[in-house]
This record gives C-alpha cells, structure tokens and sequence, in this order.
C-alpha cells in the first residue's frame, strides 16, 4: 500500500518532444502528489506537486495530469529542451493535518532530450 | 538561507569501518529524513525525525545503522562496521510542519559513500 510505481525507467526525445512520465500509488490516504527533479551529483528538488482536489495542475513548461479514480498522475514536459535531461522522480505522502508523514518516491524516470 | 548541508560530500572507507555521515537542516524546519539512493532501489526513506524525535525507523536496513538528532540544527547517520553493500547516495533532506500544512521537503546534495 506504501508503493509509488514509476514508469518508464529511461526515455529519450527530440528536442521540442513532450516526454510523459506516468506513476501509479495505491495509499488513498496519500493527500499530496510532487515530483522532484535530479541533476546528476544534486539532490532532488522540487518540481511542481498538486493536490487530489484537482485534475491538472501547470507550471510554466510543466503539468501535472491527475486521475484521483485511476490512483494515477504523470507528469508532461511541454517543448522539451536538453537543459530538462535529468532524472525525475515522482512521490506521494500525506501533508495535510499538521503530521510529518513520509514521502514514498518512485523509482525514477531517466530523461535525456537530444538537441 | 544556505539550504540542507552534508559533510562530507564523498567518503570511502574500509569495509568495517565507522562512517558518520553529517546533516545540518534548514534554520527552522522541524522535520528531518535520511534516504539512501542506488541504483538498483531508487531512493528508500531510512528515518526520520519530527522536533528532533524518530518517528519512522522502519527503513533502516539493519542495526549496523543508526541515525540521532541531539538538537534542532544537527542530526548524524552511523554505520557501524560498513559493508560494501552499503555503497550508496546518502540524502538529507528537512522540511516544516506548519499548523496544518508541511512545507516541501529541501534536500542536501548528498554524501556518496564507497566502502571497499
């Protein structure tokens, strides 16, 4: 009930391609659903999150799509560029009512855009 | 503010060693994680702490870790003795709980552990 399933392991587009990672939880107590980006020698770093409340969620070149009925949220890089090759991860947790609660991450997305 | 810092970046050791990895959190943030990241498990949450409590150890993989937080400002991570298995990522991360809300949580940049 704890798991975060994370698909495709590896993707590869063109520049100005929109690269589509999808993740999968099965807790539904989970109340706040990020993604963390993760260039190589850094730690993650938030990349945008939404709540189940709604069903999409954009921030500049990036939206998040979420499926509260599915149990399922992906993650879209609009005209992507290589300075997006990275590593992203999804993650899922309870954040509201004022409790610590864990994020569970997935397993990593693996993004390369060639120029 | 100078976010999450770790020391040491990079540390290799011999097999049955002690390492102590080093965290110092964000000012303020009352919430503390320790992950460890390989290739072959992504990222796996070991601990973590709430106002300088563990709340969730159930990740730590065995006894030969062991994780305290003496204060607000400063949490270690031991492995005592090392195993090569144990080559890994670690992260420190800390964020807030604020009334009803957390904030996201800020990660360091990791210390990568090599134990040969």
């Amino acid at each position: 009930q704890q798991q975060v399933k994370q698909s495709p392991q590896s993707l590869i587009v063109q520049k100005g391609g929109i690269p589509i990672i999808n993740c999968a939880y099965e807790n539904t107590a989970f109340d706040y659903f990020p993604w963390y980006q993760q260039f190589p020698g850094k730690g993650p770093a938030l990349l945008i999150a939404i709540r189940p409340d709604v069903s999409e969620k954009k921030e500049g070149r990036f939206t998040i799509s979420f499926n509260k009925s599915a149990k399922q949220f992906s993650l879209h890089i609009m005209d992507s560029q290589p300075g997006d090759s990275a590593t992203y991860f999804c993650a899922a947790t309870r954040n509201y009512g004022g409790a610590t609660n864990k994020l569970i991450f997935g397993t990593g997305t693996l993004l390369a855009v060639q120029p | 503010d100078a976010g999450v810092i770790q020391s040491p970046r990079h540390e290799v050791t011999e097999m049955g060693q002690e390492v102590t990895l080093r965290c110092k959190p964000i000012s303020g943030h009352n919430s503390l994680f320790w992950y460890r990241q390989t290739m072959m498990r992504g990222l796996e949450l070991l601990i973590y702490f709430n106002n300088n409590v563990p709340i969730d150890d159930s990740g730590m993989p065995e006894d030969r870790f062991s994780a305290k937080m003496p204060n607000a400002s400063f949490s270690t991570l031991k492995i005592q003795p090392s195993e090569p298995r144990d080559s890994a990522v670690y992260f420190c991360a800390s964020s807030l709980v604020q009334g009803w809300k957390n904030t996201e949580a800020f990660f360091g940049q990791g210390t990568r552990l090599t134990v040969v």
